[in-house]
């Protein structure tokens, strides 16, 4: 069974500085795995997707890296601000299922 | 394109009652998810669709639940009867599966069973 999980659970830094977060699952047979972004009262935002034969993806800000072999994914958020404050969750596309396996998410607070 | 739709954002219902929650993945998509979410539990799948059908029920608690899509743009998670501890944030997502893409959810259906 894919369990996957994040740590920390929860990260608190000031404003401007760059952080990673980390996600790992314990079956390395996946189609993808996906960040997702959640603020409090929504729904969830892909930030990033990446496929199961690719290393890294960028997006502004965000830079997702996948070692398959490992089970392991981070996200860098470089210089970050107020409005990155949010529950960041990692998911991973089961292959043959093609349903998505969630961790716990991390829950970050930027300070200003 | 207006995203999931989902309704009703907020529901308070008593116990024994049933509840509906509906949801309008976005046009073109050819799988739907219902998820749930609680503090203890974190996310988790109830059941998904593909074309209308459904592929993986596992995730479904008990009978006292039941999902059921008629056609591409219109589903629905029926909990009958509710019970205290079905008080949870349900989600609706869909997807067009082509090798993997990006799966969008909806804003939620907030459910307090008293």
């Amino acid at each position: 069974k894919q369990e996957v999980t994040q740590i920390p659970a929860a990260l608190s830094v000031p404003e401007g500085e760059n952080l990673v977060l980390n996600c790992s699952f314990t079956d390395s047979a996946i189609y993808n795995l996906q960040w997702f972004r959640q603020d409090p009262g929504k729904g969830l935002t892909s930030l990033l997707l990446i496929q199961s034969s690719q290393r890294e993806q960028t997006s502004g800000r965000l830079n997702a890296s996948l070692d398959k072999s490992s089970g392991r994914s981070t996200l860098y958020i470089a210089a970050s601000q107020p409005g990155d404050s949010a529950t960041y969750l990692c998911a991973v596309v089961i292959q043959g299922a093609q349903k998505l396996v969630f961790g716990q998410g991390t829950r970050l607070t930027i300070n200003p | 394109d207006a995203g999931v739709i989902q309704s009703p954002r907020h529901e308070v219902t008593e116990m024994g009652q049933e509840v509906t929650l509906r949801c309008k993945p976005i046009s073109g998509h050819d799988y739907l998810f219902w998820y749930r979410q609680t503090m203890m539990r974190g996310l988790e799948l109830l059941i998904y669709f593909n074309n209308n059908v459904p592929i993986d029920d596992s995730g479904m608690p008990e009978d006292r639940f039941s999902a059921k899509m008629p056609n591409a743009s219109f589903s629905t998670l029926k909990i009958q009867p509710s019970e205290p501890r079905d008080s949870a944030v349900y989600f609706c997502a869909s997807s067009f599966f082509v090798k993997g893409n990006t799966i969008y959810f909806g804003e939620g259906s907030w459910l307090t069973v008293v």
